[in-house]
């Protein structure tokens, strides 16, 4: 079974303070993607990240960094100094290799609501 | 703009009329993909077209939707005696690549879809 779990349903933090959303993912398959995606107020799904399952290196970009840990099955991201502007909700999505290239499964979303 | 474009925007329709979405992808990208989201809860894969074939179906998508990708460019999904249910915003997404790689999908703003 191919399966996305995000436990935080809703996140509120005050600007500048970082924030972690967890994502812990299952798939049978041995080759598969990881994505993180970023949907604000005005609807449109935003891409922020990409990694397949032989990269498990951190890596940051700019206030966001991300921790891909296969031992515990987890792709968590971090907002460091968060901002109002980074208030959305963020999904995290697996796409396992042995599909046919198509589908992701996407978690249930996390809201996350900066506080000025 | 090339992003990926979706129109109509908003629709509402009476239980038991018919409807359809169009959806343009990036120009360069083989790759279509509809998703249905529903409030509170993460995109939901429907189709995926690689060129005009249509590759994979879910298990949502039953006997009163179809969806078409005649020359390989724009599609569109048609919901026939729309049902309350219905009722979601309809994303559609569009990627490159082969059956070797995976790349991240970049998705439309949506059509929300009201049945009254």
């Amino acid at each position: 079974a191919q399966k996305v779990t995000q436990a935080q349903t809703e996140i509120s933090v005050v600007e500048k303070e970082d924030v972690t959303l967890d994502c812990v993912y299952e798939t049978r398959d041995t080759t598969y993607y990881l994505f993180w995606y970023k949907q604000p107020p005005s609807g449109e799904l935003v891409f922020l990240i990409r990694r397949n399952s032989f990269d498990e290196q951190n890596e940051i970009s700019g206030r966001y960094s991300w921790n891909f840990q296969k031992s515990t099955s987890s792709f968590n991201f971090t907002i460091t100094a968060s901002q109002v502007v980074d208030s959305a909700v963020y999904f995290c999505a697996l796409g396992p290799r042995g599909s046919t290239l198509g589908r992701l499964y996407f978690g249930r979303g996390t809201q996350l609501t900066v506080w000025p | 703009d090339t992003g990926v474009s979706q129109n109509p925007r908003h629709k509402i329709t009476k239980r038991g009329q018919n409807v359809t979405f169009r959806c343009d992808p990036i120009s360069e990208h083989n790759r279509l993909y509809w998703y249905r989201q529903t409030l509170g809860q993460g995109p939901e894969f429907l189709t995926y077209f690689q060129n005009e074939a249509q590759l994979e179906k879910s298990r949502l998508l039953s006997d009163r939707f179809s969806a078409e990708r005649p020359k390989g460019s724009f599609s569109t999904l048609e919901i026939q005696r729309t049902e309350q249910g219905d009722s979601a915003m309809y994303l559609c997404a569009s990627s490159s690549g082969t059956e070797k790689n995976y790349n991240e999908q970049f998705f439309g703003p949506g059509t929300r879809l009201t049945v009254l």
